[in-house]
């Protein structure tokens, strides 16, 4: 059974930084992508950025809003991925969705609340 | 940048059929992936490359995609299906989901 569990959430100020830890098992973690995708309180799905495995080169890929301030990252040895978050602002306030898949977002781990406020 | 146009809400009558439009430029040329989600849960995946259903969907969940709207469709609609759903597309490696439609089963 795949299972994706989200970890590091919590409230932070304002330009602070956090890493969000995503432990995975049930499925080959080392050959596959994994992505992060966010929700705010009330509003749709925004994708924030995925990592590829290996074989590509763990090739990494942002949207624009948070190009440069996040980070993906990966530890095969541990099957888990992470989301480094940095110069955090309030409208980045969200759930934030662990999920594994290459071009298809197939299994979603159930999210962790990242609250940024003063 | 890309953008992906869903309407905010569809009501349905339990056994009718659901259809929700998702539009965008060239979006035929695209595969499309839709996506439910009910209140407090995650997103699950209902269709994928535009017409595929995972495994465990029921089959009264399909797809269509044709010129630049694709569709998700729910034929004889049940009440454990009122829930967001949203269309994914990717373009120029970045993945877009438009904006979600409410389905209401009246």
């Amino acid at each position: 059974e795949v299972q994706l569990v989200e970890s590091g959430g919590g409230l932070v100020q304002p330009g602070g930084s956090l890493k969000l830890s995503c432990a995975a098992s049930g499925f080959t973690f080392s050959g596959s992508a994994m992505h992060w995708v966010r929700q705010a309180s009330g509003k749709g799905l925004e994708w924030v950025g995925r990592i590829r495995s290996e074989v590509d080169s763990y090739a990494t890929a942002y949207v624009a809003s948070v190009r440069g301030r996040f980070t993906i990252s990966r530890d095969d040895g541990k099957n888990t991925a992470y989301l480094q978050m940095n110069s955090l602002k309030t409208e980045d306030t969200a759930v934030y969705y662990c999920i594994y898949g290459e071009y298809v977002l197939d299994y979603w781990g159930q999210g962790t609340l990242v609250t940024v406020s003063s | 940048s890309y953008e992906l146009t869903q309407p905010p809400s569809v009501s349905v009558s339990p056994g009718q059929t659901a259809s929700i439009a998702c539009s965008g430029d060239k979006l035929g040329g695209k595969y499309v992936c839709w996506y439910q989600q009910k209140p407090g849960q995650s997103p699950v995946l209902v269709i994928y490359q535009n017409t595929k259903r995972p495994s465990g969907i029921p089959e009264r969940f399909s797809g269509s995609n044709s010129g630049n709207t694709v569709t998700l469709t729910i034929s004889g609609t049940q009440a454990m299906d009122e829930a967001d759903y949203y269309c994914q597309a990717w373009d120029s490696n970045i993945l877009v989901f438009g904006g979600g439609t409410k389905l209401t089963v009246l």
